[in-house]
């Protein structure tokens, strides 16, 4: 069956420095794959979505890398700040509107 | 400029009563999902309504659930004869068209408690 994986552990960095959360997917073949920000009592919030066929998509700090091969993604802040602790959802989807969605990893940022 | 809301934001209810959730959708907004999301969880895709398209029910988890979308725009989540493994966040997440590289407007959610 289709699986994504996200690390459940939360990522606990130091202001200043690059956090990088990782998703893993078996049994799937998404042309696109979405990552979203979501605070405590909130709707997730959309970030950044690549395709399958780009390597690397950037907006402001962030970067996406889409791995096809490895069936990975990866998610790069940098320069991280507190305010950027939450939960980050990457989410697939291949032909069709039905996003997929990982449980996601907590960020969090200590000043 | 108002995003997707829902309400009510929290419900507490009774083992066995029925609720119903709603929700309003962006403005113009032909697309229309609901998740549902367990403590620790992702998203669960429940339904999906698009213009006046038959709606995909494929993730709802019993009949218990069902949901409408009236005129196009306000949707309706209903669960009858709540159990206490109902219990969990109902997100509303509405989109401009269908189209797989559309990105999904979340409401707040609706935190369900059923004791």
């Amino acid at each position: 069956s289709q699986k994504i994986e996200q690390n459940s552990e939360a990522l606990n960095i130091q202001e200043g420095k690059t956090a990088t959360l990782t998703c893993n997917y078996t049994n799937y073949s998404p042309a696109y794959l979405q990552w979203y920000r979501q605070d405590p009592g909130r709707g997730p919030v959309f970030l950044l979505l690549i395709r399958e066929n780009e390597k690397e998509k950037r907006k402001e700090r962030l970067k996406v890398t889409f791995d096809t091969t490895l069936k990975q993604s990866l998610f790069h802040i940098t320069a991280s700040q507190p305010a950027d602790s939450a939960t980050y959802l990457c989410a697939l989807t291949d032909s069709s509107y039905k996003l997929i969605f990982g449980s996601g990893t907590r960020l969090l940022v200590r000043p | 400029g108002a995003g997707v809301s829902q309400s009510p934001s929290n419900k507490v209810t009774e083992k066995g009563k029925d609720v119903e959730l709603r929700c309003d959708p962006i403005s113009g907004h032909t697309a229309l999902y609901w998740y549902r999301q367990s403590l620790g969880q992702g998203l669960e895709f429940l339904i999906y309504f698009q213009g006046n398209s038959a709606p995909d029910k494929s993730g709802l988890p019993s009949d218990r659930f069902s949901a409408e979308r009236t005129g196009g725009s306000v949707s309706t989540l209903t669960i009858q004869r709540t159990q206490q493994e109902d219990s969990a966040v109902y997100l509303c997440a509405s989109s401009p068209q269908t189209g797989v590289q559309e990105t999904q407007y979340f409401g707040p959610g609706t935190r369900l408690l059923v004791l």
